[in-house]
């Protein structure tokens, strides 16, 4: 299976604080995509690395991609309440179709 | 554009009627993925279309369930008879073609529940 593997399950930080989250994945990718859910809704895109990247930057989130060993690192500054969310990697499989799948997630609690 | 669209967004049936769950994906998007989350099992795939043609249905769990796509602005998933199990939030997605995928953009879920 292609699908990235989140780590840990679940992070509680105090806000302000910084989470980082992991994700590994098997194969080759052509990029590496996050994506957060809140509680009862759909997931929101948050940020895609491609392949040759080795690090890109969003607002307050900050992503890696390690290719060699198959990983990528979602860390969010400075975090908030609102923060409060699951968190997903999707891998999509290379080729010309893309199917997309994704990990179990990372449910992050961000305290006030 | 509004989003993706789905509808309804909360179904409560009884074991063993049929379910139509239905997608309207973003105008101009290929793709199109139908998903299953639940607590034990995640975010399962469980078909993908490219220009309305389903590449990928290894996900479907069993006979029961089944998908359509008859033009660019529309998808149905049908489950019959449904069972307990079914109950779960189903996802629809769609995004833009691209090599080695795109940003997907969710509905809001619709929320089956079978009893």
């Amino acid at each position: 299976s292609q699908q990235g593997e989140e780590d840990p399950q679940a992070l509680s930080i105090q806000e302000g604080e910084n989470a980082t989250m992991n994700c590994s994945y098997k194969t080759s990718i052509n990029n590496l995509q996050w994506y957060r859910q809140n509680s009862g809704r759909g997931l929101v895109h948050l940020i895609l690395i491609r392949s040759n990247e080795r690090e890109k930057h969003s607002g307050r989130l900050r992503v890696t991609l390690d290719t060699s060993k198959k990983s990528s690192s979602l860390l969010i500054t400075a975090s908030r309440a609102a923060d409060t969310a699951s968190y997903f990697c999707a891998t999509p499989y290379t080729g010309a179709n893309s199917k997309l799948t994704f990990g179990k997630g990372i449910t992050l609690s961000v305290r006030p | 554009d509004a989003g993706v669209i789905q509808s309804p967004r909360h179904e409560v049936t009884e074991m063993g009627q049929e379910v139509t769950l239905r997608c309207k994906p973003i105008s101009g998007h290929d793709y199109l993925f139908w998903y299953r989350q639940t607590m034990m099992r995640g975010l399962e795939l469980l078909i993908y279309f490219n220009n309305n043609v389903p590449i990928d249905d290894s996900g479907m769990p069993e006979d029961r369930f089944s998908a359509k796509m008859p033009n660019a602005s529309f998808s149905t998933l049908k489950i019959q008879p449904s069972e307990p199990r079914d109950s779960a939030v189903y996802f629809c997605a769609s995004s833009l073609p691209g090599q080695g995928g795109t940003e997907a953009f969710f509905g809001q879920g619709t929320r089956l529940t079978v009893v």
